[in-house]
């Protein structure tokens, strides 16, 4: 099963928006609505933030959205903070009843 | 409160198996809906799917890593074991496990270990 497709950076100012795409095919993204965000700090584990593409766990920011359309889906990030600079990963189910990540995303807030 | 604690060894050396475990708190992998996954990450890499087992026994596992996998369970100490045989360097990795719970968070893995950083090194 391949790693999902990211962008390797992206970066922003605070305040402003960012979008992160993931990329997968027909037996993942494309497959199921099962796509699932995480934030990563150095040296820590990875938090999820969004589950069932656009579904926010108890606590976290209303500025974390998603969305999905064919076999990518995607990460906005509005009124962008410092404390957001992290890594992102997404995640999603498979036909092969797996999991496959994406190769990360590094934010970086100027 | 939910946490999931990983222990085992720091260095393994090549050729050998890495037995690793995850003891569990706060739910119990016998209550239907739960499963619990090992992920791991290699230093400055991607997160990659190793291996789940859910409540009723059943396993799946990373197509590319099947045939170097076991993961188990034993209910009555709530902790998974997973066994990676014949171990190389590219093994080096952070090895986290995750819960899966398909009636709150459905195919996400909604808390993590703080993970176990294993070295893979003569």
């Amino acid at each position: 099963q391949s790693a999902l497709t990211q962008p390797a950076s992206v970066s922003a100012s605070p305040g402003q928006s960012i979008t992160i795409s993931c990329t997968g095919t027909s037996s993942d993204l494309g497959g199921y609505n099962f796509v699932s965000w995480y934030h990563q700090l150095p040296g820590k584990a990875p938090k999820l933030i969004l589950y069932d593409v656009s579904k926010r766990p108890s606590g976290v920011s209303s500025r974390f959205s998603g969305s999905k359309s064919g076999s990518t889906a995607s990460l906005t990030i509005s009124s962008l903070q410092v404390e957001d600079e992290a890594d992102y990963y997404c995640s999603s189910y498979t036909t092969n009843r797996t999991w496959v990540f994406g190769g990360g995303t590094k934010l970086t807030v100027l | 409160q939910v946490t999931l604690r990983e222990s085992g060894p720091a260095v393994v050396k090549p050729t050998q198996t890495l037995t690793l475990t995850c003891t569990l708190s706060g739910f119990s992998l016998n209550t239907p809906g739960m499963c619990v996954s090992w992920i791991r990450q290699s230093p400055g890499k991607a997160l990659e799917w190793l291996a789940r087992i859910d409540w009723n026994d059943d396993t799946y596992y990373s197509t590319s890593l099947l045939t170097r996998l076991t993961i188990s369970k034993d209910t009555s100490e709530n902790q998974v074991v997973l066994t990676l045989t014949n171990l190389a360097p590219v093994d080096s990795a952070t090895y986290f496990c995750a819960r899966i719970n398909y009636d709150s968070h459905a195919y996400a893995f909604d808390y993590w270990g703080q993970g176990i950083l294993v070295s893979v090194s003569s």
